[in-house]
């Protein structure tokens, strides 16, 4: 079935990066973009951008825009997405999901389990 | 920025109650609403696109409704595995947003 399966928590000083993996599994990778999306503690859910498994084209964001990076690696059919200069403020789950874009409509499905990044010193 | 903004923010109901709950978009985004659902310590699932179509496999007891800046969500006959949060999510307009959701919780 289609599954998307993500890294590991990590715990980050403040100033550092991390990278954050989706593996994808059960479809054709490079027929579907990928979208990474967050939601910190108490807050809604956020779109951070996405890229084209296809051509490697990205669309982040204005919020993290110089701080996030999203690549892929087509042959292990796994995205990821990297975030540098890390704040408190970024400390929170950290999702992956598969882009339907369909007659102009754009929804998430399905969705990796989650990746919990926590920014402490 | 289009703001999405989801009423209540919880709500408590039985099983087999029917809820509905609101989504509204600070400016006209068509039908291009989506809605989710999270169960605690789970990824979030897709339910309804383009405002009323249903996911394929979710219970037809899920429907949604609205276009323009209005959209409801209504469960009819609440069963235990729907006790979760709802998110609307729009489309219209990069960057897409969503609403902070509605917490169903058991009365």
């Amino acid at each position: 079935q289609v599954q998307l399966v993500q890294s590991g928590a990590e715990v980050k000083k403040p100033g550092a990066s991390v990278k954050v993996s989706c593996k994808a599994s059960g479809y054709t990778f490079t027929s579907y973009g990928i979208s990474w999306l967050r939601r910190a503690p108490g807050q809604g859910l956020e779109w951070l951008g996405r890229i084209s498994t296809y051509n490697g084209d990205t669309n982040y964001g204005q919020k993290l825009q110089g701080r996030i990076i999203m690549t892929t690696d087509t042959s292990t059919t796994t995205a990821y997405m990297e975030l540098r200069s890390l704040r408190s403020d970024d400390t929170a789950m950290y999702y992956c999901a598969r882009d339907f874009i369909v007659g102009g409509t754009n929804w998430f499905d399905p969705w990796g389990q989650g990746t919990l990044v926590t920014v402490a010193s | 920025d289009i703001q999405m903004t989801q009423s209540p923010s919880s709500l408590s109901a039985s099983v087999g109650d029917r809820v509905t709950f609101t989504c509204r978009a600070s400016q006209t985004i068509s039908s291009y609403l989506i809605w989710y659902q999270q169960r605690p310590g789970r990824a979030p699932k897709l339910l309804i696109y383009s405002a009323s179509i249903l996911q394929h496999g979710v219970p037809s007891r899920f429907s949604g409704s609205g276009s323009g800046t209005d959209f409801t969500l209504t469960i009819t006959n609440l069963q235990p595995e729907d006790f979760a949060t709802y998110y609307c999510q729009q489309s219209y307009r990069s960057p897409l947003t969503f609403g902070g959701g509605t917490k169903v919780e058991i009365k």
